[in-house]
């Protein structure tokens, strides 16, 4: 069935530097994005999405890049902060038939001080 | 303007029992979507309702339904409970519904203990 690879599961980036995540999803159907971040006790919280008509979508220190091609699409955070350490998931929704949202598995991002 | 609300926020269960979630949309928003959230699976889709009718549903048993009343406000059913239905339970809300591509706003959840 379809899925969506999410990599790495966690990462732990110095304060000021980038982070990267990457999601690989299946359906070639898929053509809508968003990235979801989840803080300890609250539920999940869109903070970028992209679809499939547009390459990339910049918003402050984040940006989304997309390759239809390789059905890859990828979270950049740039000058990371503390606040930034929480969980991220991508998703991909595909049309296909009905609406279906498929998640990644997560990223349990860590900024060092 | 007041986000999504879920009661109760904790809940303790056994094997057999059955139980309800509530779900409170954002004012305004007549889309509700479940979700199942576990160490194991992550983040699954349940269902979706809009205007009192579900219009998507994911791959999950026929233990698990819901229903939506007429003011947006959505309920979900899990009956005959199992130990792997220990979950965080989130519903989002949206102002759309039968299309999931829009912005979809998450309550806090209501974690569910099955012992």
């Amino acid at each position: 069935g379809e899925n969506v690879e999410q990599h790495p599961s966690t990462l732990s980036v110095q304060e000021g530097d980038s982070a990267v995540i990457k999601c690989t999803y299946s359906d070639s159907a898929s053509n809508y994005f968003p990235w979801y971040k989840q803080e300890l006790g609250k539920g999940p919280q869109l903070i970028i999405d992209i679809r499939s008509n547009v390459g990339e979508k910049k918003d402050q220190r984040i940006a989304v890049t997309l390759n239809k091609t390789a059905k890859h699409f990828s979270l950049h955070i740039t000058e990371t902060q503390p606040e930034d350490s929480a969980v991220y998931f991508c998703a991909a929704i595909s049309y296909s038939s009905a609406s279906k949202i498929i998640f990644g598995s997560g990223t349990r991002l860590s900024i060092r001080p | 303007k007041a986000g999504v609300t879920q009661t109760p926020r904790y809940l303790i269960k056994t094997r057999g029992q059955q139980v309800t979630l509530s779900c409170s949309p954002i004012s305004g928003h007549r889309s509700v979507s479940w979700y199942q959230q576990t160490p194991g699976q992550g983040l699954q889709f349940l269902f979706e309702y809009f205007s009192e009718t579900q219009r998507n549903k994911g791959n999950f048993p026929g233990r698990f339904s819901g229903r939506q009343f007429s003011n947006s406000r959505s309920e979900m059913n899990v009956s005959t409970l199992e130990l792997g239905d220990s979950a965080l339970y989130l519903c989002a809300s949206t102002i759309r519904g039968g299309d999931l591509g829009n912005e979809q706003f998450f309550g806090p959840g209501t974690r569910l203990t099955v012992l």
